[in-house]
């Protein structure tokens, strides 16, 4: 089956300081990635769709220059917090498209912990 | 946008009992409806799907049904077990987009 990687899985960071945030498709290419934000005991927030090749597409609310995406490769998308605050401690989880004879499904990276201290 | 309630958020089972998840969907442009189960800490995995062309479609223990009418689908585990205890959440999709995903269901069984 399809595999989604995700590294680091757990981060602490100070006060504005910068963290990446990798997701990686394992044994498939991936032209759509996407990236999620989830708070305890709540569903999975749509922060932005990361598309092969072009600039990602950014869900309302969502401040594009803190949460920088890049989507360089077909295996591999980028999640970059930038000036991180405490208010963004919460559990990231990248999750990429792949296409089977049925059609597309989505398949979810293991997440990263982010803590911002 | 699309729009997907879930129901009932908790849910509580005897072993052995069978366990019942409800969604909604709002577009009916919406054509594929994931289900993923999520144990604490951890990542969701995907553990059936369903495309629009299909009305059920069963797994083993796990089966989900799709009201194309209606616009709700719903998740159904038989002979529930203590490892069939964790988070549910349903999601539905239009064409080549995003998923929207479900409050989600916390699922308890009880041995």
């Amino acid at each position: 089956g399809a595999v989604v990687s995700q590294h680091p899985s757990w981060v602490i960071c100070k006060s504005g300081t910068s963290v990446k945030i990798e997701c990686r498709s394992l044994d498939f290419q991936a032209t759509t990635m996407f990236w999620y934000r989830q708070f305890p005991k709540q569903s999975l927030m749509l922060m932005a769709t990361s598309n092969e090749g072009s600039k990602a597409t950014y869900e309302q609310g969502v401040e594009k220059d803190k949460f920088l995406i890049n989507h360089a490769s077909l295996t591999l998308s980028t999640l970059t917090v930038t000036s991180a605050h405490p208010e963004d401690s919460s559990f990231y989880i990248c999750s990429a498209r792949e296409w089977d004879k049925t059609g597309p499904g989505q398949y979810f990276g293991p997440g990263t912990r982010l803590t911002v201290t | 946008g699309e729009n997907v309630e879930q129901h009932p958020s908790t849910l509580s089972v005897q072993e052995g009992d069978s366990a019942v998840i409800k969604c909604t969907y709002s577009d009916s442009a919406s054509n594929y409806f994931p289900w993923y189960k999520q144990e604490l800490g951890k990542r969701p995995q995907l553990i059936i799907d369903i495309r629009s062309n299909v009305g059920e479609k069963k797994d083993q223990r796990i089966a989900v049904t799709l009201n194309k009418t209606a616009k709700h689908f719903s998740l159904h585990i038989t002979e529930t077990q203590p490892e069939d205890s964790a988070v549910y959440f349903c999601a539905a999709s239009i064409p080549g987009n995003k998923l929207t995903f479900g409050g989600g269901t916390r699922v308890l069984v009880k041995p």
